[in-house]
């Protein structure tokens, strides 16, 4: 069955680093999501993708933040200055289609900013 | 305000005992309504989905949830919990008309007693 993957599984950063979280999404969806999870917290979305360019985001996805698909197979999320609260696990998800459509999540990425 | 609440943060019930979990909302317009499940160092994983029609749902692993219009809820259920049920459970919407972004509910964390 196909599957979204991540990569990292972890990583640790020093504050104000940049890191770059990446996803491959199922083959044949159209729409890409990031969300996150503070540990202890509900997961939160943070953006929606498609057709190679943001359709929705939250107030936490801001100008740090940025979400690129590099080539036809992956969906990054780049924190450009890491802060000690970026801390989180960071899910990524994809869809065939919006409105109700199922969404699928990978295993995520447990961040850690020290 | 809009909202998805799960009321149990932690339930603990007995192999094989019955179980139920809760979930209420607070939208406009009934929401296109989700429930996942994740397990330690896992993803999130849909169990069932309900968008319009008959209100009950048979989901994955045995477990149905029963869409209630009146009293604005979508709780979960399992005649009989296995010890590998043990997870955390999210709640989850899709408000109709905003985009495809999920919100989550806090979750709730069930232990299984032998």
């Amino acid at each position: 069955e196909p599957e979204v993957t991540q990569t990292p599984s972890h990583q640790v950063t020093q504050m104000g680093q940049e890191v770059i979280l990446r996803c491959v999404p199922i083959s044949n969806h159209l729409y890409f999501y990031w969300y996150r999870q503070i540990l202890g917290q509900k997961v939160e979305f943070l953006v929606s993708f498609y057709n190679n360019e943001i359709s929705e985001k939250s107030e936490i996805f801001d100008d740090q933040f940025s979400v690129e698909r590099p080539d036809g197979s992956n969906f990054t999320l780049k924190i450009r200055s890491t802060k000690l609260e970026d801390s989180a696990m960071y899910f990524c998800a994809s869809s065939e289609g919006l409105r109700g459509e199922t969404q699928y999540f990978g295993p995520g990425t447990r961040l850690l900013v020290l | 305000a809009q909202s998805v609440t799960q009321p149990d943060i932690h339930i603990t019930v007995s192999e094989g005992a019955s179980l139920e979990l809760r979930c209420n909302y607070s939208y406009g317009a009934t929401p296109y309504l989700f429930w996942y499940v994740q397990s330690p160092g896992q993803g999130l994983q849909l169990l069932l989905k309900y968008f319009s029609g008959d209100t009950l749902v048979q989901g994955i692993k045995g477990f149905e949830a029963e869409f209630k219009r009146s009293q604005s809820s979508f709780n979960l259920r399992k005649p009989s919990v296995h010890w590998s049920d043990a997870a955390e459970y999210f709640c989850a919407v899709v408000p109709r008309g905003q985009g495809g972004k999920l919100i989550f509910g806090q979750g709730t964390e069930l232990s299984v007693k032998p």
